[in-house]
């Protein structure tokens, strides 16, 4: 069993509309834990980091929320557009000096459509 | 400079060749890694250099040798490839190798293809 799983695999939605996608975890404590967008051959680029105490945390239309008690993390996309399009993977970060791995989800591919 | 540099964008080599990534930072990361990324999965961990000594090597196989010629570069030298070593390899690096490093930041990636 994967130590992150992401749901859906896949999502196709309208311009305009909003999203969530799902990550639960089973990896605890951690020091922190990421969503990534990866568009299609390109490298992941990060898009929210929190710590374990953290809930949410924004950046533009995006913004990640964590509930430690239920090991679930999600990512609210708004207001979608076209550029949308891609993977999101989320990260967990081991706690600090414990691991030098960090774990990814499988991903979530996103299709936004005009 | 906030980014991490990978060169070339795209590599297509045959099994007898040898070729050489590039990967290059200049915001002072002492740890630096190789993922390799097939299609429609997560990245996988090949090698880790810390303080441009390799550190962790994932067991893969010895056609993929790591080198580290200073701090600020990374190269990954291919001999004798498989047409399923054909994926996306990405380079990343962080200011140290805690895996839990805020700094972490990846490259764009070089889509190699053994043909």
């Amino acid at each position: 069993k994967n130590q992150v799983e992401q749901s859906p695999q896949s999502l196709i939605i309208l311009e305009g509309k909003n999203c969530t996608l799902q990550c639960n975890y089973t990896v605890s404590p951690f020091s922190n834990l990421r969503w990534y967008k990866q568009d299609t051959g390109r490298g992941p680029v990060s898009l929210t980091i929190m710590t374990f105490s953290e809930n949410t945390k924004s950046n533009g239309r995006y913004t990640a929320t964590l509930d430690a008690d239920t090991k679930q993390s999600s990512l609210h996309i708004t207001a979608s557009q076209l550029s949308d399009s891609a993977s999101y993977i989320c990260v967990v970060s081991p706690p600090m000096d414990s691991s030098y791995k960090l774990i990814f989800g499988s991903g979530t591919r996103l299709l936004v459509r005009p | 400079d906030t980014e991490v540099t990978q060169t070339p964008k795209h590599l297509v080599m045959g099994m007898t060749n040898k070729k050489s990534l590039k990967c290059e930072q200049h915001m002072g990361h002492r740890a630096m890694y190789w993922y390799k990324q097939k299609a429609k999965k997560p990245p996988e961990l090949m090698f880790v250099y810390s303080y441009e000594k390799l550190s962790i090597n994932e067991s893969v196989p010895s056609r993929f040798s790591p080198e580290c010629p200073n701090s600020s570069l990374l190269n990954l030298h291919l001999h004798a490839l498989q047409p399923e070593d054909s994926a996306l390899y990405l380079c990343a690096s962080s200011p140290n190798r805690a895996g839990a490093n805020y700094g972490y930041t990846f490259g764009s990636g070089t889509r190699l293809t053994v043909v």
